[in-house]
């Protein structure tokens, strides 16, 4: 069974920085790629981030590139994401979320964590 | 970035009707399109992936399709447990966008 475990989750102040992790299990990590999505209160999904499977592509949301960081560790099968330059509009549920195939091109997430809170709020 | 417009943003339906929500992608994805499921307090779950494929386990009433750059997520027979807010995705254009869901009551 596909497990995704977020966590590191925090009440943080505008301009603070904020490391995820999220745990996987069930699957070979090390053979798909992965990525972050958000969820504002009451908004809809967006897409922040996505790691290739060798770790050799990452690519942003616009609005977080600069300032966001993601990485992965394919012996421990962990997702990180490093949030840097915090703003009060990052504030969201931020979900992992394993992708179907290895690649960049195509992105289609089949299964997902249950979500970790950030808040920005001084 | 490409645009992804829903339409409902929401509906009202019975148990037992078929329920259609629509997906018009900005410019062509060919088959590029999932759609997810969430409901409240949890996260979305993949029903339909490459626009008309079904994600292991969903239920056969749960069906995708496609016309040009419209999508149609089709429910051909709603059950109670249908409640939540759908969302489609287009998968192959940097940035990988959403559309703004489709909240699906029971009446």
């Amino acid at each position: 069974e596909v497990q995704l475990l977020e966590s590191g989750g925090d009440l943080v102040q505008p301009g603070g920085s904020l490391r995820l992790s999220c745990a996987a299990s069930g699957f070979t990590f090390s053979r798909y790629a992965m990525s972050w999505v958000r969820q504002a209160p009451g908004k809809g999904l967006e897409w922040v981030s996505v790691i290739t499977s060798s770790e050799d592509n990452t690519h942003y949301a616009d609005s977080v590139k600069g300032r966001f960081t993601v990485s992965r560790d394919n012996s421990k099968n962990i997702l990180y994401l490093q949030m840097n330059s915090l703003r009060a509009e990052d504030t969201a549920i931020y979900y992992c979320a394993k992708n179907r195939y290895g690649g960049d091109v195509v992105i289609e997430f089949d299964y997902w964590g249950q979500g970790i809170l950030v808040t920005v709020s001084s | 970035d490409i645009q992804m417009t829903q339409s409902p943003s929401s509906v009202s339906a019975s148990v037992g009707d078929r329920v259609t929500i629509t997906c018009r992608a900005s410019q062509g994805i060919a088959d590029w399109l999932a759609w997810y499921q969430q409901k409240p307090g949890k996260a979305p779950k993949l029903l339909i992936h490459t626009a008309s494929t079904l994600h292991s386990g969903v239920p056969l009433r749960f069906s995708g399709s496609r016309s040009g750059t419209d999508f149609t997520l089709t429910i051909s027979s709603l059950q109670p447990e249908d409640s939540a807010t759908y969302y489609c995705q287009q998968a192959n254009n940097l940035p990988y966008t959403f559309g703004q869901g489709t909240k699906l009551e029971i009446k």
